[in-house]
């Protein structure tokens, strides 16, 4: 693999349903990065970490658990989907783990509906 | 909160040269990036600006004013493949990066 590959393209969940959506960067980088794009809205971010242990919130974090082991992965969990978490996910990573220019690089992203 | 600018929608033709404006309101500044996402795919990294002035990649240029809370991106030449949306991003921290909702360019013939 080359990049970053999340799993899967797209799913279709009933609600209440327990779902994790994965994704695994071979860059080496050290942070990574969880956004939800949903129309009009633009990118939000949920969730953020990096190989030191730093971890943080961003926009719309709620209804969602995250964990980093082992560093080139970081699956996004959500436990009782909801319609409202119908989106399309975005994982991204980033080299500098927030330092200087740290570009952030996206996966192909998960198209998920919560019926 | 963060508060990030620009058009819903532009429409030029082809080989003509649009500029997609970007405003801000952010509590903190530590760079602006622009992304390009086609329809159905991930964005992808255009460019990056952190101190005032032009940077020129190609048929692309980004502009940053950090006085006005201002910039632009520059398409030139423009080619029916530009057609997609255009994405300001304002890194406000050491990691996050809080994005305009986009601005999708259709390039007509």
């Amino acid at each position: 693999i080359a990049g970053i590959t999340q799993a899967p393209t797209s799913q279709i969940l009933a609600a209440g349903r327990r779902m994790t959506l994965r994704c695994t960067q071979d860059m080496r980088h050290n942070a990574m990065y969880w956004y939800r794009q949903d129309l009009g809205l633009g990118l939000r971010l949920i969730h953020y970490s990096n190989t030191a242990g730093t971890t943080g919130k961003g926009e719309v974090p709620e209804g969602y658990s995250l964990t980093r082991a082992p560093t080139d992965e970081y699956p996004l969990t959500l436990a009782s989907a909801g319609p409202s978490q119908t989106s399309v996910y975005f994982c991204a990573s980033s080299d500098s783990g927030g330092r200087g220019t740290d570009t952030q690089y996206f996966g192909p992203g998960t198209r998920l509906t919560v019926l | 909160g963060q508060n990030i600018d620009q058009p819903t929608e532009m429409t030029a033709t082809e080989g003509a040269i649009v500029q997609i404006n970007c405003t801000y309101q952010t509590s903190g500044f530590n760079g602006l990036f622009w992304y390009q996402q086609h329809a159905g795919e991930a964005p992808t990294f255009l460019s990056y600006n952190v101190l005032d002035g032009l940077e020129e990649k190609g048929r692309f240029s980004s502009f940053l004013s950090r006085s006005k809370g201002y910039s632009y991106l520059l398409l030139k030449e423009l080619q029916m493949k530009d057609s997609a949306s255009y994405l300001c991003a304002v890194k406000d921290g050491d990691y996050k990066l809080s994005f305009g909702a986009g601005t999708t360019v259709t390039v007509r013939a």
